[in-house]
């Protein structure tokens, strides 16, 4: 079983709308989680570290659920330049190390 | 603050060459790591490494690949006699680590990558 699956889409939605993606990890001793984007040949960027309590920066909204070993990302009012593909990360265990990606969910922001 | 940074960006090898990769961390950041994207594949660890210590080498192929990150100067990558299937890109990422705060120590911020062409 990997680590973290994601579905990966693509989503293609109009400019304005909610979009909302969805990530499960395989290991109950992960501590940290993340979502990062990337965009086409470049490097992933960190978008926001997913607390416990959940987060919002912005049009970004993440959840963690540790129950259901389940993250979320919602992105509310879809701009164009959110097109990029969105990675769910996280690490195992000890706050420090490898971080476990997963394949990502593209997402395609029209006019 | 500048980020992290690799060089060379693009780099072209013939098959039996060697690949140095080089990546210098964000001034602060005490912790490099290694992942290596294939086309259409996600991201994989490779290793990971604070200063002159390998901390993790447990995503790295057990032949031809060596890293390190000495006292001075950057953090390398070492690929020996490559191979086609090498072609991929590789970035580096640092992180502040224990310097971090207690939620963000392990944030990771990547450099632009190298892409490597094995002909």
């Amino acid at each position: 079983r990997k680590e973290v699956e994601q579905d990966p889409g693509p989503f293609n939605v109009p400019e304005g709308a909610t979009v909302a993606f969805n990530c499960t990890y395989s290991n109950s001793a992960s501590q940290s989680f993340f979502w990062y984007r990337q965009d086409c040949r470049k490097e992933p960027k960190l978008l926001m570290s997913v607390y416990s309590s959940g987060n919002e920066d912005g049009r970004f909204t993440a959840q963690l659920n540790r129950a259901s070993q389940y993250i979320s990302l919602l992105i509310r009012d879809s701009k164009l330049s959110d097109s990029a593909t969105y990675l769910c990360v996280v690490n195992r265990g000890s706050t420090l190390g490898r971080l476990y990606f997963g394949r990502g969910t593209q997402l395609t922001v029209w006019p | 603050n500048a980020g992290v940074m690799q060089n060379p960006r693009h780099l072209v090898r013939r098959r039996g060459q060697e690949a140095r990769l080089r990546c210098s961390p964000m001034k602060g950041h005490s912790h490099v790591y290694w992942y290596r994207q294939l086309p259409e594949e996600g991201l994989k660890f490779m290793v990971y490494l604070q200063k002159e210590n390998i901390i993790d080498e447990s995503g790295m192929p057990k032949e031809r690949f060596s890293a390190e990150f000495p006292k001075e100067g950057p953090s390398i990558l070492r690929i020996q006699q490559v191979v086609r299937g090498d072609s991929a890109a590789y970035f580096c990422a640092s992180s502040p680590g224990l310097a971090g705060d207690t939620l963000r120590r392990n944030e990771q911020f990547f450099g632009p990558g190298t892409r490597l062409t094995v002909l």
